[in-house]
């Protein structure tokens, strides 16, 4: 049964930082991993979209790595900004199947 | 904008009512999928449908729920005789055809939270 869990719950960082979040996902037989942004009451953005024959993706300050064999996927946030402040979510589509399975998120404030 | 339109945004209802969540689709898709997200947890699906056809209910409470996507019109969520623990978010994603564009992202609504007093 995959489990996807994401390190850190929480993050707090002073503007400027670069970060990064860690995404592990149990079973590496995935058919693609995605990035996405949570904004309190709001719905889901997708920020990044890795296939399984992709090592990463890059979309502006935004990085995604992924290591389907150590089942580990990073989010590189570069000079990071108050306005990244959300809950991060890493979600991993299971073989040739439709369904999303998500992670808890990781929680990140970036302070002015 | 023709992202995924979810509505009503907020719900409020007593615990034996009924709840209708509706989900109208980006335009052109054909697939959608709800996930729940309980306060403090993840995304879990639920369902998945294509027009007129439930294609994967394995994450659908046994009782209680039934989602369909009609021929034309939304999809809907439909939650009967409510308690507590139904409070959550629920939200509503759509893609293009799975065997064509699979790798495709799923496009997300802003959801619908439910409150059940």
């Amino acid at each position: 049964k995959q489990e996807v869990t994401q390190i850190p719950a929480a993050l707090s960082v002073p503007e400027g930082e670069n970060l990064v979040l860690n995404c592990s996902f149990t079973d590496s037989a995935i058919y693609n991993l995605q990035w996405f942004r949570q904004d309190p009451g709001k719905g889901l953005t997708s920020l990044l979209l890795i296939q399984s024959s992709q090592r990463e993706q890059t979309s502006g300050r935004l990085n995604a790595s992924l290591d389907k064999s150590s089942g580990r996927s990073t989010l590189y946030i570069a000079a990071s900004q108050p306005g990244d402040s959300a809950t991060y979510l890493c979600a991993v589509r299971q073989g040739r199947t439709y369904k999303y399975i998500f992670g808890t998120g990781t929680r990140l404030k970036v302070l002015a | 904008n023709a992202g995924v339109m979810q509505n009503p945004r907020h719900l409020v209802r007593r615990r034996g009512q009924e709840a209708r969540l509706r989900c109208s689709p980006v335009k052109g898709h054909s697939h959608v999928y709800w996930y729940r997200q309980l306060p403090e947890e993840g995304l879990k699906f639920m369902v998945y449908l294509q027009k007129e056809n439930i294609i994967d209910e394995s994450g659908m409470p046994k009782e209680r729920f039934s989602a369909e996507f009609p021929k034309e019109g939304p999809s809907i969520l439909r939650i009967q005789q409510v308690v507590r623990g139904d409070s959550a978010a629920y939200f509503c994603a759509s893609s293009p055809d799975f065997l064509q564009n699979g790798n495709q992202p799923q496009h997300f609504g802003d959801g619908t939270r439910l409150s059940i007093l």
